[in-house]
């Protein structure tokens, strides 16, 4: 069974950085492109980055490039999302995908909220 | 950036009564190989996504077949034969086709 299991999001100040990871299993992570999705509080989804199979190609909406940074661990089964010079917009519930094209699988969440 | 349009926002259906869901793209989806990567979501209430609908048309596994998807080009629609209680949420439609992907505002489906 494919499980995709986030973690590291929390509380942090505004220009504060966190890391995200995500657990992946059951599935034959480095054959996968793997992406993130954010949803704001009450709002719609949006795609945040994508990382390519093995790492050498990343894609990233223009809101958060060069503040947040995707990759990811193939021996750990591991993606990671860097955030860095976080803003009160940034806050939302982060979601693993699997993919990045038509993702099917996604993780639970992980939520960040950016508040002094 | 594609900007994927879809109407209506909100979307009061009665039970056993069919709704429809439109999705426009500011571009076509169409890649060069002749793929069309149009994908619908559905989002229940405190859940994370489930896709439901890929290559514009192709159910996933275990989605009842009263969900249907459509289009071509720039024009898309998911169609629900008849509602059922357990159908009320969000529905988003994405494509997977130019970067950034891109997602539509999403369709709150919920029972009169």
């Amino acid at each position: 069974e494919v499980q995709l299991v986030e973690s590291g999001g929390g509380l942090v100040q505004p220009g504060g950085s966190l890391r995200l990871s995500c657990a992946a299993s059951g599935f034959p992570f480095s054959s996968f492109s793997m992406s993130w999705v954010r949803q704001a509080p009450g709002k719609g989804l949006e795609w945040v980055a994508s990382v390519k199979e093995d790492g050498s190609q990343t894609f990233y909406v223009d809101s958060v490039k060069g503040r947040f940074s995707i990759s990811r661990d193939n021996a750990k089964n591991s993606l990671y999302l860097q955030l860095n010079s976080l803003r009160a917009e940034d806050t939302a519930v982060y979601f693993c995908t699997r993919g990045w094209i038509q993702p099917y699988h996604w993780g639970q969440g992980t939520r960040v909220t950016v508040s002094s | 950036d594609v900007v994927m349009t879809q109407s209506p926002l909100s979307l009061p259906v009665t039970l056993g009564q069919p709704a429809s869901i439109s999705c426009r793209s500011s571009q076509s989806l169409v890649t060069s190989g002749g793929n069309t990567y149009l994908t619908w979501f559905q989002q229940r209430p405190g859940q994370s996504p489930r896709r439901l609908i890929y290559d514009v048309s192709n159910r996933d596994s275990g989605v009842p077949d009263r969900f249907s998807g459509s289009g071509s080009g720039t024009d898309f629609t998911l169609k629900i034969s008849r509602v059922e209680a357990e159908d009320v949420g969000v529905y988003y439609c994405m494509q997977g086709t130019h970067w950034p992907r891109t997602f539509g505002q999403g369709t709150k489906v919920e029972i009169k």
